[in-house]
């Protein structure tokens, strides 16, 4: 069964404070690795995909990374606007999402 | 570019009502996807459409749940009757055919529609 978990649930990092959060994911024909931030009553919202293990992407105060069974999001020295729920989705083979449960981070100044 | 509209925002319902919700996908997207998220969880997928025809409806729970896409446009998703344990967001997205080779398989993602059953 395709399976996507994340960890920790929840994240309180002080402002400058780096930290990762892990998803692991059994999806079969994985077609891509994906990561999405979810500020309260919106969409997620698209970061990143990756597709080989090795690869790694940035984006601002974000790096997402890929081995061939996890995946990690480094932020590095948080602001509180990246306080958000962070989901990570393995892509199947027909074009849909398998997400996790996501990571609450809440960063206080 | 507009983005995937849904509507209603929010729903409140009593269970064993029945409530629609509805969604517009962005112009020329061929495949449209219903996702249900509980709070504290991921979106889930209930159904994905590809133009009018569905190709997943594996965990959309048939003896209440029904979905329609008229015309390969603009879909409805329909509960009757509720039950307290669909509480949740109902995000609809849309995505091209050959998105999948975009780099977020071309997706995009309504603001969903927060269902609330007491």
């Amino acid at each position: 069964e395709d399976q996507v978990t994340q960890s920790p649930e929840a994240l309180r990092l002080q402002e400058g404070e780096s930290s990762s959060l892990n998803c692991s994911y059994t999806v079969s024909g994985l077609r891509g690795l994906f990561w999405y931030r979810q500020d309260p009553g919106k969409g997620p919202e698209f970061l990143f995909t990756l597709y080989s293990a090795g690869e790694e992407k940035e984006k601002e105060r974000l790096k997402a990374t890929l081995t061939k069974k996890e995946s990690f999001l480094h932020i590095t020295a948080p602001k509180p606007e990246d306080s958000a729920t962070y989901l990570c989705a393995g892509g199947g083979s027909q074009g849909n999402l398998i997400f996790g449960k996501g990571t609450k981070l809440s960063v206080k100044p | 570019e507009a983005g995937v509209a849904q509507s209603p925002r929010y729903k409140i319902i009593e269970k064993r009502q029945s409530v629609a919700f509805w969604c517009n996908p962005i112009s020329g997207h061929a495949t449209l996807y219903w996702y249900q998220q509980i709070l504290g969880q991921g979106p889930k997928l209930l159904i994905q459409f590809q133009n009018n025809g569905v190709v997943d409806d594996s965990q959309l729970p048939k003896d209440r749940f029904s979905a329609e896409r008229l015309k390969g446009v603009d879909s409805t998703l329909k509960i009757q009757p509720a039950k307290l344990e669909d509480s949740a967001v109902y995000l609809c997205a849309s995505r091209r055919l050959g998105g999948l080779r975009q780099a977020n398989y071309g997706y995009t993602f309504g603001s969903g529609t927060r269902l609330t059953v007491v």
